[in-house]
């Protein structure tokens, strides 16, 4: 069965400092997703990565795929308040020509002056 | 614009009703996936479908039911509402592997 997990659930950040969030997976795979959720809303794709080695970049959010150690990181630099938020990230373990995403639990993200 | 419509933004429902759930989407996509989502829990598979008439168990099936008659319309069925089935739930669509899921706006329903 695949875990996806996220790590840590809360993290509360200063605003312009950088910090780093993970998600590690249970099992081989080299398709994963970040989403972004705001409280009350839906959840919005940030990032496909589709590959080892493979790293998206958008504004102050970096995102990079090892599949060798099954781990995701998502980079933030000089964090401001616009990015508090839950980001999940999902693992898709399908083959063929169809998805199935496995979700991790999310990790809230609050920035702080 | 890509839209994923799911036909309540809130519901109240008593226990024991039948509860029909409706997501709609515009993008011709053979991929549709029912989630729930419950704090400190993230994103939960119910059913998902490939295709027409096609469907498949998630992770947590039990209690719950699917119809897609047609593609563009994925229905989840609640067959008996229970007060653990209170929750958000989340309707999402995609045309094939390795492009995104788009989601709806979500359901919260609330089972008394």
């Amino acid at each position: 069965e695949l875990k996806v997990e996220q790590n840590p659930l809360f993290l509360s950040m200063q605003e312009g400092k950088n910090y780093t969030i993970y998600c590690n997976y249970s099992t081989t795979s080299d398709r994963l997703y970040w989403y972004r959720q705001d409280p009350g809303k839906s959840l919005e794709s940030l990032f496909v990565l589709l590959s080892n080695g493979a790293v998206k970049q958008e504004g102050r959010l970096m995102a990079s795929l090892d599949t060798k150690a099954r781990l995701s990181t998502l980079h933030i630099t000089a964090a401001v308040h616009d990015l508090s938020a839950t980001y999940f990230c999902a693992v898709d373990m399908s083959t063929g020509a169809n998805s199935k995403l496995t979700f991790g639990k999310g990790i809230t993200l609050s920035v702080r002056p | 614009d890509v839209k994923v419509t799911q036909s309540s933004r809130y519901l109240v429902k008593r226990t024991g009703e039948k509860v029909f759930l409706e997501c709609v989407q515009d993008m011709d996509h053979e991929n549709m996936f029912w989630y729930r989502q419950d704090p400190g829990l993230g994103l939960r598979l119910i059913y998902f479908s490939y295709d027409v008439k096609m469907k498949e168990k998630g992770d947590i099936p039990e209690g719950y039911s699917v119809s897609r008659e047609k593609k563009e319309r994925f229905s989840l069925i609640l067959e008996s509402a229970s007060t653990n089935q209170t929750s958000m739930y989340l309707c999402a669509s995609t045309g094939s592997v390795n492009e995104k899921l788009f989601f709806g706006s979500g359901t919260q329903l609330s089972v008394l």
